[in-house]
């Protein structure tokens, strides 16, 4: 079993919409918690880190529930240029440096 | 904006032959990582570095990967000799110590195919 989950989609959905993504880690004493964006062929990039009590960028709402083990990603009044790959990122068991990627959830978004 | 900075971008080579992938950390970050990216497996942790030591090269098939740094500018991946199933991108990470709380950044990768 993959020690980050997420669903890889794709969510397809249309400008200004609301959408949610989740993740399931299985290390339960992760400390480090991110969302990573990567466009086609790019690296990946730091969207936002995760903090316990939630924590919003802007447009973009992270939440973290350490009892379900469980990371989420919202998004709201989507822009075209959302359209990306997004990463759940939790630092790997037994490191407290190196991190562990989730294969990511695709993202597009319709004019 | 500071960049980590990686060469070459694209590689394409024969089974068989040796590769090297170069990596320019972050002036004044002291960790490094290489990662892996295929569409099957998504970002695999081939080895990481702080303050250039090895920490973990756990991730790396040994009997042909090696990581080296051999100063707190160049990280080294090699691949000798190389197979198709190596074909991937490759990514570079540096981070400061506390890069763990407040993530790495990633260089722009070498896309290697193994004919």
């Amino acid at each position: 079993r993959k020690e980050v989950e997420q669903d890889p989609g794709p969510f397809n959905v249309p400008e200004g919409a609301t959408v949610a993504f989740n993740c399931t880690y299985s290390n339960s004493a992760s400390q480090s918690f991110f969302w990573y964006r990567q466009d086609c062929r790019k690296e990946p990039k730091l969207l936002m880190s995760v903090y316990s009590s939630g924590n919003e960028d802007g447009r973009f709402t992270a939440q973290l529930n350490r009892a379900s083990q469980y990371i989420s990603l919202l998004i709201r009044d989507s822009k075209l240029s959302d359209s990306a790959t997004y990463l759940c990122v939790v630092n790997m068991e037994n490191s407290g440096y190196a991190l562990n990627f989730g294969k990511g959830t695709s993202l597009l978004v319709t004019p | 904006d500071a960049r980590v900075t990686q060469t070459p971008r694209d590689k394409v080579t024969e089974m068989g032959q040796e590769v090297t992938m170069r990596c320019q950390p972050i002036l004044g970050h002291n960790t490094v990582f290489w990662y892996r990216q295929t569409m099957m497996q998504g970002l695999e942790l081939l080895a990481y570095f702080r303050n250039r030591a090895p920490l973990d090269d756990s991730g790396m098939p040994k009997d042909r990967f090696s990581a080296e740094m051999p100063d707190a500018t160049l990280a080294t991946l090699k691949i000798q000799p190389s197979e198709p199933r190596d074909s991937a991108v490759y990514f570079c990470a540096s981070g400061s110590g506390d890069g763990a709380n407040y993530g790495y950044t990633f260089g722009s990768g070498t896309r290697l195919t193994v004919v």
